[in-house]
């Protein structure tokens, strides 16, 4: 299996930081990456999808980047809403499918 | 609007069989995959497999082979999770979602499978 390493596993941040999540493959996956925000009690959302491309209706402040096996999710300007816990996902041609173990984002 | 709306809650014993089912509306059933991703109490989301509703065809993590059975009623747009065999450590939110190859875009609302003696 793919091994997702995601990091950091929590963070604390003010409204209006930059935060920065970082998600590593065992091995290369080109740009099937995704990243999806979990909010206490619901169903994951997908956010961003092969690495760098917003999915419709999400705001403009998240972003991905990367390939290979080093990828990277930003959020330019905390807001509280963003509070959740977010998942980076693996889709490589091998299965399974992996997921990161999470980085629950707090605010400071 | 795209809808993907799951079983409810249920509770079993040690050994025991639970299926959940899923129907999807707002989108045409058969040109989306539908996955199934499970997520233990506290912990994080694993993926347990899909199912093309065009063909029927599936393709399960290898951790569940034997023990999961991913079925669809076209007639109803429905597709269905059976895990077998249940023990404690399968308690979990289950939930199903659409997905375009590996991108899960559209989740049901989970379903809380227990299990207990």
């Amino acid at each position: 299996d793919i091994q997702m390493t995601q990091s950091p596993s929590s963070l604390s941040a003010s409204v209006g930081d930059r935060v920065t999540v970082t998600c590593q493959a065992s091995q290369d996956i080109s740009n099937y990456l995704n990243w999806y925000q979990q909010k206490p009690g619901k169903a994951p959302k997908l956010l961003i999808y092969d690495a760098s491309n917003l999915e419709k209706g999400v705001p403009s402040r998240f972003s991905g980047s990367g390939s290979g096996t080093d990828f990277t999710f930003t959020i330019s300007s905390l807001q509280p809403e963003d509070i959740a816990t977010y998942y980076c996902q693996q889709y490589d041609n091998v299965l399974p499918y992996t997921f990161g173990q999470g980085t629950k984002l707090e605010i400071k | 609007q795209v809808q993907v709306v799951q079983s409810g809650a249920e509770v079993k014993k040690p050994g025991a069989s639970v299926k959940v089912s899923c129907k999807a509306s707002g989108y045409t059933f058969f040109g989306y995959y539908i996955h199934w991703v499970r997520q233990a109490p506290g912990q994080g989301l694993e993926w347990m497999g899909w199912i093309n509703p065009s063909s029927g065809g599936t393709n399960y993590a290898q951790k569940f082979q034997g023990r999961v059975t991913m079925t669809r009623d076209t007639s109803i747009s429905t597709v269905y999770m059976e895990l077998s065999s249940l023990k404690s450590d399968d308690t979990a939110v289950y939930y199903c979602a659409r997905g375009v190859a590996g991108e899960i875009d559209s989740w049901g609302q989970g379903t809380l499978v227990t299990v207990s003696s």
